[in-house]
C-alpha cells in the first residue's frame, strides 16, 4: 500500500463549486504540505502544517483553506473554485527538519479541472 | 529570499549519452538541497540530497550531484542514461521550515 495516498485523482468541476481534496498517510510523520503544479512553474506550496494545531499559509495560498483532522489526514478545500485554480495538486509527508528526516513524500497527485 | 533556476527546461539526449541538469540556487542562509523525479502519472520520488558533509552527493539509478558552494550551484549528472531516465526532473532548495522548487527539466532519452 501507499504511504502517502490522495482522493479524488481526478476531479472536474464548475467555477463556484466547493471541492475538498484529501491526504491521509501511513509514514507517522507529523509534517504534512499541500502544493500545486502547474506547467513551467514546478510545485508551488500552498500549505503546511507540523501537527494537528499547527497549520502555515504557503507561497500561494489565496482561495484555498486546509485543515488538518488528525495526525494522518490533510485535507485541502477551494471554497469556491475558479478556472485558474486548475492544476495538478500534491500532498507532502517528512519527519522532523534536523534529525535527517527532510525528504518530503510525495501523494500520486489530484488532477483538478475547474470549468 | 530563496529561489531556486533549473537553466534548461527540456534536455533531450541520446541513449548512453551522458547528461547534466543544471540547478542554481540563491540563498543568503545555510540550505539543504535535493533533487526529486517525476515519471508521467506520478508524484515526485526522491533521487537524492545534500544536507552536509562531503559535496559530491549520490543517489538512485547511477545519478548523482555536486554541491559547489561558490558558484551555488546543484548540477545533477548520469555519466549514461537509459530509456527509462526520461522523466521530469526538479531541483530544490530547504531552509528553515519551507521549501522551493525549481520549474522543472524535462529529460527525454531516445534511441
Amino acid at each position: 500500500d501507499a504511504d502517502v495516498t490522495q482522493t479524488p485523482r481526478n476531479r472536474i468541476t464548475k467555477t463556484g463549486k466547493r471541492i475538498m481534496l484529501e491526504c491521509s498517510q501511513t509514514k507517522g510523520h507529523d509534517r504534512m504540505y499541500w502544493y500545486r503544479q502547474d506547467p513551467g512553474l514546478g510545485l508551488r506550496l500552498i500549505y503546511y502544517s507540523f501537527d494537528v494545531k499547527d497549520i502555515n499559509k504557503g507561497e500561494i495560498s489565496d482561495g484555498y483553506s486546509v485543515s488538518r483532522q488528525a495526525q494522518a489526514k490533510f485535507s485541502l478545500s477551494l471554497e469556491s473554485a475558479i478556472p485558474n485554480q486548475t492544476a495538478l495538486y500534491f500532498c507532502a509527508t517528512s519527519g522532523v527538519r534536523g534529525k535527517g528526516q527532510e525528504t518530503q513524500y510525495f501523494g500520486p497527485g489530484t488532477r483538478l479541472l475547474v470549468l | 529570499a530563496q529561489s531556486v533556476t533549473q537553466l534548461d527546461s527540456q534536455v533531450p539526449v541520446f541513449e548512453e549519452a551522458p547528461v547534466e541538469l543544471r540547478c542554481n540556487y540563491s540563498s543568503s542562509v545555510s540550505v539543504y538541497l535535493f533533487w526529486y523525479v517525476q515519471y508521467p502519472n506520478q508524484g515526485l520520488q526522491l533521487l537524492l540530497k545534500y544536507l552536509s558533509g562531503s559535496t559530491l552527493v549520490k543517489g538512485i539509478n547511477g545519478f548523482e550531484a555536486e554541491f559547489n558552494k561558490s558558484q551555488t550551484s546543484f548540477h545533477l549528472r548520469k555519466p549514461s542514461v537509459h530509456i527509462s531516465d526520461t522523466a521530469e526532473y526538479f531541483c530544490a532548495v530547504s531552509w528553515n521550515n519551507d521549501m522551493r522548487f525549481g520549474a522543472g527539466t524535462r529529460l527525454t532519452v531516445k534511441p
